[in-house]
């Protein structure tokens, strides 16, 4: 079945570096979809990616969709304690959504 | 975007014994999915709830163990039967389409049941 991989699994910064996960798709998806969940919370919607090559900002974070629609990369920019949890990446066909192992970032002030 | 509900917010429950998870959407929406979260770990997709028929389980996932109800657009239950301890995880409703947020698939989630068996 379709296998979604993230990596790194963990990143620990220092506030203000930049910090990049990569998510990795074993088959080509039809979108991407970026969440982040805090702490103790439940994932919560970021951004949607639909097109191959495709590339969004909001903000400090920039996220980027694979020609190949295969993998997709979110880079965040001068880190902040706020941008502290899991971010994953999901994808799939239109009626479910498989998602990525997740990445941990941890911000030091 | 969609308010999602879900009750009990956790529980401690006994080995053979069986819990039901309610989800309730503020509004209709076009398909609902239970996800299963173990403690730092990613979500598993359970399976996808349907309105008026049978869910669709993911591979690994069986209608005797995990019974779920559909019954309108707006609310769904998942039944986790015959508990062990493996099955101590946190329980996500989710939901996606019309009367949710933005594209046909992006899901709003529910706060999440956590289950500790013992």
């Amino acid at each position: 079945g379709q296998q979604v991989m993230q990596i790194p699994q963990y990143q620990h910064v220092q506030e203000g570096e930049d910090f990049t996960t990569y998510c990795n798709s074993s088959t080509t998806l039809s979108n991407i979809q970026w969440y982040k969940q805090r702490p103790g919370g439940h994932p919560v919607f970021l951004i949607q990616l639909v097109k191959s090559g495709e590339v969004k900002k909001q903000k400090r974070l920039t996220f980027q969709f694979g020609e190949a629609k295969k993998n997709s990369s979110l880079h965040i920019t001068a880190t902040q304690t706020t941008d502290v949890g899991t971010y994953f990446c999901g994808g799939g066909a239109t009626n479910k959504l498989i998602f990525g192992t997740g990445t941990l970032l941890a911000v030091q002030p | 975007s969609a308010v999602i509900s879900q009750k009990p917010s956790r529980d401690i429950c006994q080995r053979g014994t069986s819990l039901t998870i309610q989800c309730q959407v503020d509004s209709q929406v076009t398909m609902m999915f239970w996800y299963r979260q173990q403690p730092g770990q990613s979500l598993t997709l359970i399976a996808t709830a349907n309105q008026g028929s049978e869910a669709t389980y993911e591979s690994g996932f069986v209608i005797d163990k995990f019974p779920i109800s559909r019954p309108n657009l707006t609310f769904s239950t998942l039944t986790v039967s015959n508990m062990s301890p493996e099955d101590s995880s946190i329980y996500l409703c989710s939901a996606a389409g019309q009367g949710a947020i933005r594209g046909a698939n992006v899901l709003t989630f529910g706060a999440g049941s956590r289950l500790t068996v013992l």
